[in-house]
């Protein structure tokens, strides 16, 4: 089956740097890539996603980036700011819509 | 309501007690997820739901975990005999055939003691 890997667990970075989390995949079907951050207390939020028909997308501060020849995609934060400070989750589908998570990065950003 | 819909929030049970948690997801979403998340850890996949399929059962850690989806809407998970190591927060997502990013609910916290 599918096997996601995320990494590095954890980042630390001060405000306005930027932020880079990786994702490998192992399943060449897999065509659809979201990310998740998830604030202290709360599920899960859909922040970005990105389909296997294109190699980056961006919205404001983020972008992810999607190789699907080495199967890694890739989210990227810019401009960092104390309010980004959260976990986030990498995913990718298989089989018949199944999304399987990697096993996060806490992020922690210093004003 | 527009969102994945948890109830309860919080629940506190003895251990051996049976609990039952439940999830409304976005009306017309076909698929539905259970997740499980410890206190700083990840998301430990539970069951998956997706439309009149058969459930993908694969990630139930032990035969007194079960869930229904009944009519295709409203799914419980049910855990039997709880055992201190399921107190965890149990997340809910759903999602749209068409659409396949899954939305996620706040989620059930489960204390047994």
């Amino acid at each position: 089956g599918e096997n996601v890997e995320q990494h590095p667990s954890t980042l630390s970075v001060q405000e306005g740097d930027s932020a880079v989390i990786k994702c490998t995949y192992s399943d060449s079907a897999s065509n659809y890539f979201p990310w998740y951050k998830q604030e202290l207390g709360k599920g899960p939020q859909l922040i970005i996603d990105i389909r296997s028909n294109v190699g980056e997308k961006k919205d404001q501060r983020i972008a992810v980036t999607l190789n699907k020849t080495a199967k890694h995609f890739s989210l990227h934060i810019t401009e960092t700011q104390p309010e980004d400070s959260a976990v986030y989750f990498c995913a990718a589908n298989t089989g018949f819509q199944k999304l399987v998570f990697g096993t996060g990065t806490r992020l922690l950003v210093s004003p | 309501g527009a969102g994945v819909s948890q109830s309860p929030s919080n629940k506190v049970t003895e251990k051996g007690k049976d609990v039952e948690l439940r999830c409304d997801p976005i009306s017309g979403h076909t698929a539905l997820y259970w997740y499980r998340q410890s206190l700083g850890q990840g998301l430990e996949f539970l069951i998956y739901f997706q439309g009149n399929s058969a459930p993908d059962k694969s990630g139930l850690p032990s035969d007194r975990f079960s869930a229904e989806r009944t009519g295709g809407s409203v799914s419980t998970l049910t855990i039997q005999r709880t055992q201190q190591e399921d107190s965890a927060v149990y997340l809910c997502a759903s999602s749209n055939t068409g659409n396949l990013g899954a939305f996620f609910g706040q989620g059930t916290r489960l204390t047994v003691v």
